[in-house]
């Protein structure tokens, strides 16, 4: 698979591959994150999301891996398919427990090749 | 029912017009939020109701008004705009407003200011 090491807004590749979009976060006291998928000409989707109490957490061909420690936070897409073709925002919450504010990253844009 | 609906979905309006951009959820959320996202950046908070009680607004404009007027809906009245405001608006639900809360968004207004 493809992956990168430090966030680059494109990333292409081969339809079958896995694909790994990471994501530097900027605040320690983050508690919550969060992948969305956004389509064009749609609101972003939920993919998955992670506490800060976990490392990594799985679905359904996709994982979140969470380092506190450098603040990065990595999704994993396997058998990567054409209808995966989006802008990828990783998210994280600002906010103390009552408060959410969640704020997004910069996003990377996944081109799966037939 | 699990989505979030805005309308309009496109809307062109002068810079001396006032409009209102509509968005509803009947997934019993007490949480709803209004983002902007303008062409090939991440989406930006603007402003968060919880329980019909604005909590966040991000220093934004006066010139862009919220209103919450019961749990279910959630409306953005706009006045005097400039064209730089042109962007999508994106409308989000979340179950309370906590910082441990994924988010619903719809899928947006596109606003394009003459």
């Amino acid at each position: 698979g493809e992956s990168v090491g430090l966030h680059l807004p494109t990333l292409s590749v081969q339809e079958g591959d896995n694909s790994i979009i990471n994501c530097a976060y900027s605040n320690s006291a983050s508690d919550y994150f969060i992948w969305y998928k956004q389509e064009s000409g749609k609101g972003p989707q939920f993919i998955i999301d992670i506490r800060s109490n976990m490392d990594k957490r799985q679905g359904q061909r996709v994982t979140v891996l969470l380092n506190k420690t450098v603040k990065h936070l990595s999704l994993q897409i396997a058998a990567t398919q054409p209808g995966d073709s989006a802008v990828y925002f990783c998210a994280e919450n600002y906010g103390s427990s009552n408060t959410g504010k969640l704020i997004f990253g910069q996003g990377t844009t996944l081109q799966v090749k037939p | 029912d699990t989505e979030v609906t805005q309308t309009p979905k496109h809307l062109v309006m002068g810079m001396t017009n006032k409009k209102s951009l509509k968005c509803e959820q009947h997934m019993g959320h007490r949480a709803m939020y209004w983002y902007k996202q303008k062409a090939k950046k991440p989406p930006e908070l603007m402003f968060v109701y919880s329980y019909e009680k604005l909590s966040i607004n991000e220093s934004v404009p006066s010139r862009f008004s919220p209103e919450c007027p019961n749990s279910s809906l959630l409306n953005l009245h706009l006045h005097a705009l400039q064209p730089e405001d042109s962007a999508l608006y994106l409308c989000a639900s979340s179950l309370v407003g906590q910082s441990n809360e994924k988010l619903f968004f719809g899928s947006g207004t596109q606003l394009s200011v003459l």
